[in-house]
């Protein structure tokens, strides 16, 4: 089945403590993405990627960092969480990036304290 | 930054209403992507739009790129009660843009 996976599906954890949320998807598809969704506010990418090692900042990049080192995972990483961290995270895929409709994954709900 | 208004934030209908919904913006799009979103889930693609005027229909759903390429619009026909969800709107041009979503409730 064609799917985005990401792990974990919760995550609590406490300001300061590096963490990483894992993405993987198994369709091939060349640009992945990380966004964040919060009430009010809709989607909002985080970093992007269009190909294996290129990475690019999205809207709200501070705090965040990302690699691509396969085609497949897209890891995003929290190197020190802050409570305003704490959201909805969406990993997501696409065949070529904005002209080709995204594949979301079902969700990382953080909470940072 | 490109900014995307969809409206109306909610709505609240009894089944077997129809609904429409839109998003705006002040800046050119090359694609509209309507996507719903299930509690607990993420989005997931309704329907894609490519072409200015293009009008497409899903089933019940039916949505259009404006001609301006500004706009674009979903209509839900006859609503049933497994409509229920948050709908949201993306534009592209040189990045996707999410408009803020429409959360849709229904009465049976």
């Amino acid at each position: 089945e064609a799917q985005v996976t990401q792990n974990p599906r919760y995550l609590i954890t406490v300001t300061g403590k590096k963490l990483t949320v894992t993405c993987s998807q198994n369709m091939n598809h060349e640009y992945m993405s990380w966004y964040r969704q919060d009430p009010g506010l809709g989607l909002r990418q985080i970093y992007y990627s269009m190909n294996v090692e290129v990475t690019d900042k999205g809207d709200v990049p501070e705090g965040y960092k990302v690699s691509r080192k396969e085609k497949r995972n897209f890891p995003l990483i929290l190197e020190s969480p802050s409570p305003n961290q704490t959201s909805l995270y969406f990993c997501a895929s696409s065949l070529e990036g904005v002209g080709s409709p995204l594949h979301f994954g079902n969700g990382t709900r953080l909470t940072v304290t | 930054g490109q900014q995307l208004n969809q409206s109306p934030q909610s709505m609240f209908i009894q089944e077997g209403e129809d609904v429409s919904m839109n998003c705006t913006s002040s800046s050119i799009f090359n694609t509209w992507l309507w996507y719903k979103q299930d509690p607990g889930e993420g989005p997931v693609l309704l329907i894609a739009l490519y072409k200015a005027g293009e009008l497409t229909s899903n089933g019940r759903l039916t949505a259009q790129f404006g001609i301006t390429r500004k706009d674009s619009f979903l209509n839900i026909s006859a609503s049933i009660p497994s409509d229920v969800g948050i709908y949201f709107c993306a534009g592209g041009a040189q990045k996707l843009v999410f408009g803020q979503g429409t959360r849709l409730t229904i009465n049976p």
